[in-house]
């Protein structure tokens, strides 16, 4: 088990620029979440999936957002015409619905957008 | 809407010292899970303690502790021996059966040698 991970860890581009970023979840986990991390603040939930399926999606998830997980595996978080609001750490998380340890959800390292 | 506070923005401790950390939250449901996250500089959320809604009996993990009040909606956190490591942001977060988490804003504790 090699934990949750991102990639990238940091990512800098101009405004109006598309980003995209990759997590691979805990390789048996089937629910897969995103949340984003203002400076000072805590994480607020994005939006998440269980296998392959977008299940509930957050108001701060605007238009220009888009995530996939198309095999129900690693997941990918877009952002099209990235905007300054958007710098922020965005955290990926997994876990494993309906199991014996459904309720601990394990954080991978974040990937740090900084939109000039 | 379910929501958490954490309504110390910083602390500070001596090494060796302890600690307690406040959160309160806000929610109508009655089976739900409770956690401390810790996150270092490197920004890795980890986690620390949890609590079961249904269990009466506060969670301990080695040097910490949680007091959990169900009617007050508290769930304040204990470190026992404080140790520079235990330095970062620590969070409070509330969640519901296999839903997402909220958090709080976060507590910053410093660890004085």
């Amino acid at each position: 088990d090699t934990g949750v991970s991102q990639d990238p860890r940091h990512k800098i581009t101009k405004r109006g620029q598309n980003v995209t970023f990759r997590c691979d979840p805990i390789s048996e986990h089937n629910r897969l979440y995103w949340y984003r991390q203002t400076l000072g603040q805590g994480p607020e939930f994005l939006t998440y999936f269980q296998n392959e399926a977008q299940l509930e999606k957050s108001r701060l998830l605007s238009d220009r957002f888009s995530a996939e997980r198309p095999k129900g595996s690693f997941s990918t978080l877009e952002i099209q015409r990235t905007e300054q609001g958007d710098s922020a750490m965005y955290l990926c998380a997994s876990n494993l619905a309906g199991g014996l340890s459904t309720d601990t959800q394990y954080f991978g390292p974040g990937t740090r957008l900084t939109v000039l | 809407a379910q929501t958490v506070t954490q309504s110390q923005p910083e602390m500070s401790v001596q090494e060796a010292e302890t600690v307690t950390l406040s959160c309160t939250y806000d929610t109508s449901e009655s089976d739900y899970y409770l956690f401390w996250y810790k996150q270092p500089p490197s920004r890795q959320m980890i986690l620390v303690i949890r609590q079961e809604a249904y269990k009466q009996q506060n969670a301990t993990e080695n040097r910490f502790s949680v007091n959990f009040q169900k009617a007050a909606k508290s769930f304040s956190l204990k470190i026992s021996d404080s140790q520079l490591g235990d330095a970062a942001m620590y969070f409070c977060a509330y969640r519901v059966r296999d839903d997402k988490i909220i958090f709080g804003k976060g507590t910053r504790l410093h660890i004085l040698p």
